[in-house]
């Protein structure tokens, strides 16, 4: 079945970095592409909505300067979270919508996430 | 009002138990359901997709009540891997219930 890999599974970085996050899909092209966030306990919030050579569309309360996306190619979409602060540390997670797939399956693909953690 | 909205749990039952969760939403013209699975610092996975006229899948039985705009997921005889957080979908915006969290114990 259709692969959203994501990487890196983890992270350790310092205040005041950036960090990057890819999600490529494999074996399908991933035209549109979910980018979440998951504090512990809590739920799977999205952050923003990305369609392949277009602008990311950020949901309410997300810093799009912060939180910068790239969807430049079918198969590549790309998270960076600007200048990390200790209350960036979540669970980051994509999701692809693969548009071969109908039916049941419903066609979309996780990442195995990445957990960040900024010191 | 939230777009979606589950009970948190958490549900504890003993192994064997039929166990339910709803899923409201507040969107009345939402036409895609869904559930998944998410186990602890995994990602989700679907689980079943909810159809107007209910579907089963072995002990997991998904229902939909537009009337009441909810959607529910019935788990029969229940076992320790069925042990997660249930989140519901509403929609292809994909946007997630907070989930509800299911412990089986033995």
């Amino acid at each position: 079945g259709a692969v959203v890999s994501q990487h890196p599974s983890r992270v350790i970085c310092k205040s005041g970095t950036s960090v990057k996050i890819e999600c490529r899909s494999l074996d399908f092209q991933a035209t549109t592409m979910f980018w979440y966030r998951q504090f512990p306990k809590q739920s799977l919030m999205l952050m923003a909505t990305s369609n392949e050579g277009s602008k990311a569309t950020y949901e309410q309360g997300v810093e799009k300067d912060k939180f910068l996306i790239n969807h430049a190619s079918l198969t590549l979409s790309t998270l960076t979270v600007t200048s990390a602060h200790p209350e960036d540390s979540s669970f980051y997670i994509c999701s692809a919508r693969d548009q071969s797939v109908r039916g049941g399956s419903f066609g979309y693909t996780f990442g195995s996430g990445t957990r960040l953690t900024v010191v | 009002r939230k777009e979606v909205e589950q009970d948190p749990g958490p549900f504890n039952v003993p192994e064997g138990a039929t166990v339910a969760f709803n899923c409201t939403y507040s969107n009345s013209a939402s036409q895609s359901f869904f559930w998944y699975r998410q186990d602890c610092r995994k990602e989700p996975k679907l689980l079943m997709s909810v159809y107007s006229s209910g579907n089963e899948d072995g002990r997991f039985t998904a229902q939909l009540n537009r009337a009441s705009q909810y959607i529910s997921l019935l788990i029969r005889d229940s076992k320790l891997s069925d042990s997660a957080t249930y989140l519901c979908v509403v929609n292809h915006d994909m946007r997630f219930g907070a989930g509800t969290r299911l412990t089986v114990k033995p």
